[in-house]
């Protein structure tokens, strides 16, 4: 079994500061994990994905996560906010092999502080 | 590139009508996906296929719903009769090779579906 934990639903920063968005997994398997953005009444953009290479991956528009695996984490991070920053972030985990399923997470909601 | 493209965006209805969505995936891609995403129960699988074939439909809610995909560029999602519970945004979402070759999904905008 799988499944995927984002530790806050609400996150609010300002514009120009660090972005922390928290993620941790549960998986039974070497997992693939990525993170999705969702804008106000669009579908989900692929931010960025880690598949058992490099622990520290890199994004766009800045984003970055870093797999930990003893931590069972994959928190998601930005330097420095922008106001089109502001979205839903979703962290989601896949198994490597067989099953095609995705898990999301609940989703937290960034604000940003202009 | 053309991405997911889902039509109609926005469907109000009344209840009992029945309701199409309708799907058309990214070229070469062989996986297709439908998800229902509502402030209660978030985002939830409803089914996908493999090369046009329904691999796995356990997320359909009831037989009320139904999903097809009649060749390599087209979906549908019908919903007979519809009700006002299954008012929610649905999406597509397709991709090349699946979990095994760790493809991303790629989602389309969604349709925002109201029953009245």
């Amino acid at each position: 079994a799988q499944s995927v934990t984002q530790l806050d639903s609400h996150v609010s920063v300002s514009e120009g500061t660090p972005v922390l968005l928290r993620c941790n997994y549960s998986s039974s398997y070497s997992p693939s994990l990525f993170w999705y953005v969702q804008h106000p009444n669009k579908g989900l953009q692929l931010l960025l994905k880690y598949t058992s290479a490099a622990t520290l991956v890199k994004g766009i528009n800045g984003f970055e996560a870093e797999f930990k695996k003893s931590e069972t984490s994959f928190h998601l991070t930005k330097p420095s906010a922008h106001m089109s920053d502001a979205a839903e972030y979703f962290c989601v985990v896949s198994r490597y092999f067989g099953n095609e399923k995705l898990t999301f997470g609940t989703g937290t909601r960034l604000t940003i502080i202009p | 590139d053309a991405g997911v493209i889902q039509s109609p965006r926005h469907e109000v209805t009344e209840m009992g009508q029945e309701v199409t969505l309708r799907c058309k995936p990214i070229s070469g891609h062989d996986y297709l996906f439908w998800y229902r995403q509502t402030m209660m129960r978030g985002l939830e699988l409803l089914i996908y296929f493999n090369n046009n074939v329904p691999i796995d439909d356990s997320g359909m809610p009831e037989d009320r719903f139904s999903a097809k995909m009649p060749n390599a560029s087209f979906s549908t999602l019908k919903i007979q009769p519809s009700e006002p519970r299954d008012s929610a945004v649905y999406f597509c979402a397709s991709s090349f090779g699946g979990a095994t070759r760790d493809q991303p999904q790629h989602f389309g905008d969604g349709t925002r579906l109201s029953i009245l």
